[in-house]
């Protein structure tokens, strides 16, 4: 009963570098969210998809490109890290009501 | 209530007292609420929802209540115990076609002392 796994759950990469952060869920929720949290800002939508081959931009996307060609698997890549975003990123699914599910987390530092 | 700012507000209470976190929210539209709980280190998890159409909610040691006049949001926690300890979440759903996107606040850290 796995439900969603984030990998890695640490990484320090350096400014300029791609990193892709991945996303796992073990049920078939059609929705799912990427969010990152910062002291200060709470917890702020980055991207949502709603299907597979279905995504769209959240409250911050600037800087980050998902993909989802399978309803299991939402990955998140930054395409070129900045410092700025260091943070700690939360992917969500949800299934038929508006509850979502939270996994464990990615803390990214951006050197 | 919760606020924006780097500090977010604290509650500190004795275990088996009540404990009453409240969120203020700003969207008149929004027709559903759910409170989160978050432990360090870890990723935010469900405690209890209310639909726009309820005034209160009741679980296990919890309650929501609801007052769309003032839009506000309220979460009472009975006979709190020191593992309730942990920053605590209101997020709202704007409702229409937001496709189940949740508009979280900034947080409570509530603290219980043995």
């Amino acid at each position: 009963d796995a439900g969603i796994t984030q990998s890695p759950r640490y990484k320090i990469t350096e400014t300029g570098r791609q990193v892709t952060l991945m996303c796992h869920q073990t049920w078939s929720h059609s929705y799912m969210f990427w969010y990152r949290q910062d002291l200060g800002h709470g917890l702020r939508l980055i991207y949502y998809s709603a299907a597979a081959d279905i995504t769209d931009k959240g409250e911050v996307p600037d800087g980050y490109v998902v993909s989802r060609s399978k309803t299991e698997n939402f990955p998140l890549t930054l395409e070129s890290a900045t410092r700025s975003q260091t943070s700690v990123y939360f992917c969500a699914a949800r299934g038929d009501s508006y509850e979502q599910y939270f996994g464990p987390g990615t803390r990214l530092t951006v050197t | 209530g919760e606020s924006v700012g780097l500090h977010l507000p604290t509650l500190s209470v004795q275990e088996g007292d009540n404990s009453i976190i409240n969120c203020a929210y700003s969207n008149s539209a929004s027709d559903y609420f759910i409170w989160y709980k978050q432990e360090s280190g870890k990723g935010p998890q469900f405690i209890i929802d209310i639909r726009s159409n309820m005034d209160k909610r009741q679980g296990q040691r919890v309650t929501v209540l609801l007052n769309k006049t003032v839009k506000h949001l309220s979460l009472q926690i009975a006979a709190t115990q020191p593992g309730d300890s942990a920053v605590y979440f209101c997020a709202e759903n704007a409702g229409g076609t937001s496709y189940g996107k949740l508009t979280f606040g900034q947080g409570t850290i509530l603290t219980v002392h043995p």
